[in-house]
């Protein structure tokens, strides 16, 4: 099935903590992983992963797949407010042009 | 500025009122894409585009119409909308397909009453 699953759908945490985001995917024909990032409006793009354990990173964001397990995570070190937003992660496959997005994780970061 | 500009950003109208979202982009790209977001299901694909004259079917299509007569522009018809299609809708487009960054235009706010 074309599935896509976030967890946790919401989490509350201080300035200063560690977040892991988690993303599984049921497969067929995958070719990417991506993360998104949606604050007040349009989702804006993170990562985007296509190998397994090859990690990509961004400032205090990075992100890691693996193939094996079917999944992928987001971390965010040293939260800040700034980082309070919807987390979408979504997987393309490489036998049509369909774009299948998770339901999001919504970070709230308290001061 | 590279972009993607959808009008109008705000729009309430009646159940079977026919109405049309646009969306250009500026970005010479060859993959356009329509989403509707809703409270607890995320962001659901509507149709998509790889090129001009070339649309297909998302998860979601019934109720809506697409089409790509310009490489620029990829507008959303809803011929008879309902209120079930009350939803936050993005346009997006990258170079070649979803499998790369994709560039979201700012949302579309519809209430069908």
């Amino acid at each position: 099935e074309d599935k896509v699953v976030q967890s946790p759908l919401s989490l509350v945490v201080h300035e200063g903590d560690t977040v892991t985001l988690n993303c599984s995917y049921e497969v067929t024909n995958f070719r990417s992983l991506l993360w998104y990032k949606q604050e007040k409006k349009a989702p804006t793009f993170l990562f985007m992963l296509t190998s397994s354990g090859i990690e990509k990173k961004s400032g205090r964001l990075s992100s890691i797949l693996d193939k094996k397990e079917l999944s992928s995570i987001l971390n965010i070190t040293a939260t800040q407010t700034g980082d309070s937003a919807i987390y979408l992660c979504a997987r393309g496959t490489g036998s049509n042009y369909k774009l299948t997005f998770g339901k999001g994780t919504l970070l709230t970061v308290n001061p | 500025e590279a972009q993607v500009t959808q009008n109008p950003r705000y729009l309430i109208t009646v159940t079977g009122k026919k109405l049309t979202v646009t969306c250009s982009q500026n970005m010479n790209h060859e993959y356009m894409s329509w989403y509707r977001q809703d409270p607890g299901l995320g962001l659901r694909q509507i149709y998509y585009s790889m090129n001009v004259e070339v649309t297909d079917k998302g998860d979601v299509p019934e109720g809506y119409k697409v089409s790509r007569k310009e490489k620029r522009n990829f507008p959303l018809i809803l011929e008879s909308p309902s209120p079930n299609q009350t939803s936050l809708y993005f346009c997006a487009s990258s170079l070649e397909g979803p499998n790369e960054k994709l560039f979201f235009g700012s949302g579309t706010q519809l209430s069908v009453l």
